[in-house]
């Protein structure tokens, strides 16, 4: 079973610093690793797509990196705005199955 | 505009009763989901359905049932058999299994 991991929980940066978010996964055969973003009793919103076979993804100031062989993923948001501030999910699909496997998330806080 | 429509926004349940929580998209595809997210833990898969009158349990099905008649909608119940249903519930669709799309949720609460 696909377990993801994602710490720390919650993460407080001043405004213009640069974010590091971590997730981890235990099954290394994975589809693709996606990652969401969720504001406050909303849905969740797409931010980036990494297929298996690709090691980064860019979008903007979102940068998303793929180790598949530590079972890692980066999401990196450049010169953070308080606009940002949300939790941001990762969820991973493995290649035997259709459904996609959340982390519990990492809550951030963009100080002005 | 595309996208994906669930309502209502927010549901209240008694003791007993049987709810539906509406889920269509219009983005022609294929695939549609349906999780339960409940505080601090990752969203979980309660069905999914790959084409038109065919759908799958995923991890947490019991207490909850759902059709699939239309390409575009994905009801989902949940019924008196569920025993903690007070959660927020997302439905999302994909294309092929791919990237997947989410609605706004609906939130459920048992009185």
């Amino acid at each position: 079973k696909q377990e993801v991991t994602q710490i720390p929980a919650a993460l407080s940066v001043p405004e213009g610093e640069n974010l590091v978010l971590n997730c981890s996964f235990t099954d290394s055969a994975i589809y693709n690793l996606q990652w969401f973003r969720q504001d406050p009793g909303k849905g969740l919103t797409s931010l980036l797509l990494i297929q298996s076979s690709q090691r980064e993804q860019t979008s903007g100031r979102l940068n998303a990196s793929l180790d598949k062989s530590s079972g890692r993923s980066t999401l990196y948001i450049a010169a953070s705005q308080p606009g940002d501030s949300a939790t941001y999910l990762c969820a991973v699909r493995v290649v035997s199955d259709y459904k996609l496997s959340f982390g519990a998330g990492t809550t951030v806080t963009v100080r002005a | 505009d595309g996208g994906i429509t669930q309502s209502p926004k927010y549901l209240f349940r008694k003791e007993g009763q049987n709810v539906t929580l509406s889920c269509e998209q219009n983005l022609n595809h294929d695939a549609m989901y349906w999780y339960r997210q409940d505080p601090g833990q990752g969203l979980r898969l309660i069905y999914y359905s790959q084409i038109v009158n065919d759908f799958q349990k995923g991890d947490i099905a019991e207490g909850y049932s759902v059709s699939r008649e239309k390409k575009e909608s994905f009801p989902l119940t949940v019924t008196s058999a569920q025993k903690n249903p007070t959660a927020f519930y997302l439905c999302a669709s994909s294309i092929d299994n791919y990237e997947q799309f989410f609605g706004p949720g609906t939130r459920l609460t048992v009185l």
